[in-house]
């Protein structure tokens, strides 16, 4: 059973762009939100995270958005550059658990 | 470069066989987390070490075991091994047990081909 779910599996964007990435969960014990991106080769490395006393949580080109009523959350990156390109992982917390739960991934291609 | 090691990168065994895969997690890190990510798959977590101790268990078979020793590393051992264990197989680590997990740095994983 998947509990988080990221239902895109590619999304090609142009090169100053903004890139949305959706991710949608199931669990609503989840409390933390977190974002990674993976490139090729490489494990996954951390973006951003966010809190669900939160709405909203901006890092430089990165701002995640959480709607707790629709258990929903979007990663922007704007402008896209080509180093973007990379897959994405979603993942989420629930309260008192250690582990994490990751979506299927998105991969995000940035046209030049 | 992450700071955590896995090895070996590949693996290509028999249906079966039994395989062990190691990590070195970062430096002063006390936790070892496992995780699994089969074609178009999340990463399933497995199972966590903190400082030899497991301390929380997710979607492991039976058939594998792990163990974390008095130098931190840790080894994952996956036996009986089916087609469908074919997979990448991730450790990370972090300095503490559970948050926060922006903390949790990657090894670049073990792909393990079962044939």
């Amino acid at each position: 059973d998947q509990q988080v779910k990221q239902n895109s599996p590619s999304l090609s964007v142009q090169e100053g762009r903004i890139s949305i990435l959706n991710c949608d969960y199931t669990n609503s014990m989840f409390d933390y939100f977190l974002w990674y991106k993976k490139y090729p080769a490489e494990g996954p490395t951390f973006l951003i995270s966010i809190s669900s006393i939160k709405d909203k949580n901006e890092d430089g080109r990165f701002t995640v958005f959480l709607n707790k009523s629709a258990k929903h959350l979007s990663l922007h990156i704007v402008p896209s550059q080509p180093g973007d390109s990379a897959v994405y992982f979603c993942a989420a917390a629930a309260t008192g658990a250690n582990n994490l739960f990751f979506g299927t991934g998105t991969r995000l291609t940035v046209i030049p | 470069d992450s700071g955590v090691t896995q090895t070996p990168k590949h693996l290509i065994t028999a249906t079966g066989q039994r395989v062990t895969l190691r990590c070195s997690p970062r430096s002063g890190d006390l936790s070892v987390y496992w995780y699994q990510q089969s074609l178009d798959q999340g990463l399933q977590f497995l199972i966590q070490y903190y400082n030899g101790e497991e301390r929380a268990k997710g979607n492991i078979l039976e058939r594998f075991s792990a163990q974390q020793f008095p130098d931190l590393h840790s080894e994952l051992n996956l036996s009986s091994l089916e087609l469908g264990d074919s997979a990448l197989y991730f450790c990370a680590s972090s300095v503490s047990s559970g948050r926060p997990y922006n903390e949790q740095f990657f090894g670049p994983g073990t792909r393990l081909t079962v044939l």
